[in-house]
This record gives C-alpha cells, sequence and structure tokens, in this order.
C-alpha cells in the first residue's frame, strides 16, 4: 500500500528565506506524485507533479520539487517566501492504475515578516 | 467553466439524519470521488467514480453512499450522521479514469458539523 509522510506539521520560515516542505513516500513501483496547496476556507490547488519526466518540476508560485527515487522524497522548495505563501501544503501519491490519491497529513506554512 | 462546484458551503445537522452534499462538474470529466478533510489526518478518499453508472469504495466508505446517473453530478448521501462525520467534505474530478498522473480538481468544500 502506498504512503506518504510529511515532516513537520508546522513549519515557520521569515520573508525572504527559502522554503522547504519535506515529502517522503512508499511505494513499490514508482508513483506519480503531486505537491497541492490550500488557502485558509478554500480547496486544494495544484502547484507541481511529477509525472516521470523530468526529476525537477517546477511549478505555479515560484515553487519547484525534485523527485529523488533513491531516497523516496519528493521535496517542495521556494528560494524566497512571500506572505502569499501562508498556507497549508499537501503531498500526494498515485499509482499508474487508478487515479486514487493518498496524501499525507499536510504541513502549514507560516511566514514572518 | 464553473469547475467543481459543491453545496452548500455550511451545514449543521442533529444526530441521526440524513442529508445530501451536492457536487457537480461542468469539465466532461470521467473521474469523480469524494475525500474527507479531518486536521492531522490530510485527506482520505471516501468513494470514486470512474464514469456514469459505476461506483466504488475508497479508504473510508463506512456511513455513505454515492451515485452517478450523470457525468456531471456525484452527490454523497450520509445515511444517518454521526459526530464522527463532522468534517470537511471536498469533491474532486479529474480527466480519465486510467493513469494517475492527471490532474485532479477540487470544489471549494463543505463544512459539516454533527452535534
Amino acid at each position: 500500500a502506498q504512503s506518504v509522510t510529511q515532516l513537520g506539521s508546522h513549519v515557520s520560515v521569515s520573508e525572504g528565506a527559502l522554503v522547504l516542505l519535506r515529502c517522503n513516500y512508499s511505494s513499490s513501483v514508482p508513483p506519480y506524485l503531486f505537491w497541492y496547496v490550500q488557502y485558509p476556507n478554500q480547496g486544494l490547488q495544484l502547484l507541481l507533479k511529477y509525472t516521470s519526466a523530468a526529476t525537477l518540476v517546477k511549478g505555479i508560485n515560484g515553487f519547484e520539487a525534485e523527485f529523488k527515487k533513491s531516497e523516496t522524497s519528493f521535496h517542495l522548495t521556494k528560494p524566497s517566501a512571500h506572505m502569499s505563501d501562508a498556507a497549508e501544503y499537501f503531498c500526494a501519491v498515485s499509482m499508474e492504475y487508478g487515479n486514487k490519491l493518498v496524501f499525507g497529513a499536510g504541513t502549514i506554512l507560516r511566514v514572518k515578516s | 467553466n464553473a469547475g467543481v462546484t459543491q453545496t452548500p458551503k455550511f451545514q449543521v445537522l442533529k444526530t441521526g439524519q440524513s442529508m445530501t452534499l451536492q457536487c457537480a462538474q461542468d469539465m466532461n470529466h470521467e473521474y469523480m470521488s469524494w475525500y474527507r478533510q479531518d486536521p492531522g489526518m490530510g485527506l482520505r478518499l471516501i468513494h470514486y467514480s470512474v464514469g456514469a453508472g459505476i461506483t466504488d469504495q475508497g479508504e473510508v466508505p463506512n456511513g455513505y453512499n454515492v451515485s452517478r446517473s450523470t457525468t456531471e453530478d456525484f452527490p454523497l448521501r450520509l445515511l444517518s450522521a454521526a459526530p464522527s462525520q463532522t468534517s470537511v467534505y471536498f469533491c474532486a474530478s479529474s480527466r480519465s479514469t486510467a493513469g494517475g498522473k492527471d490532474t485532479q480538481y477540487f470544489g471549494p468544500g463543505t463544512r459539516l458539523t454533527v452535534l
């Protein structure tokens, strides 16, 4: 069975600092991986996804993530945090056959001025 | 396109009451699903559908029913509400049913409280 672990339920960074949100997955075969963002009282919006093309994936709002098979990781980064990045971020995995997403528990990002 | 719409936005029920959460999409997507979001647990799949007339259970299906009579609509029914069903419910859809790389588009959610 697939599972996703997000290390750190809360992450706090200063405005302009590097954002690093960690995601590790367990899967017996290479999966598809997603990062979604949820702003307060809203639905989930896709940030980026890995679909077995390039291992470094660029998404919206300056975010990117790197798929590392040897580490079973898909960490999300952004070089310089902005106040508007404050939100909850979810990592999710799905398999080649079927569209069922398995989500991590989420990481709440706080950006300090 | 309105995308994925959900009604109502908020609902308060008493234990034992039943209700239907509505979900509709106007993107002609084959795949639709329902998730519940609870603090510290991420989103968990309740039921999903790969097309009109075809539904299946997800990770946490107990206490919920679904049907898919049209491509556009995928309602979620709570048969006899319990306090454990207090949660935020999200409906999602994606274009195809085969191949897990399709992006799923989420509705704005329904916040349900069961007293």
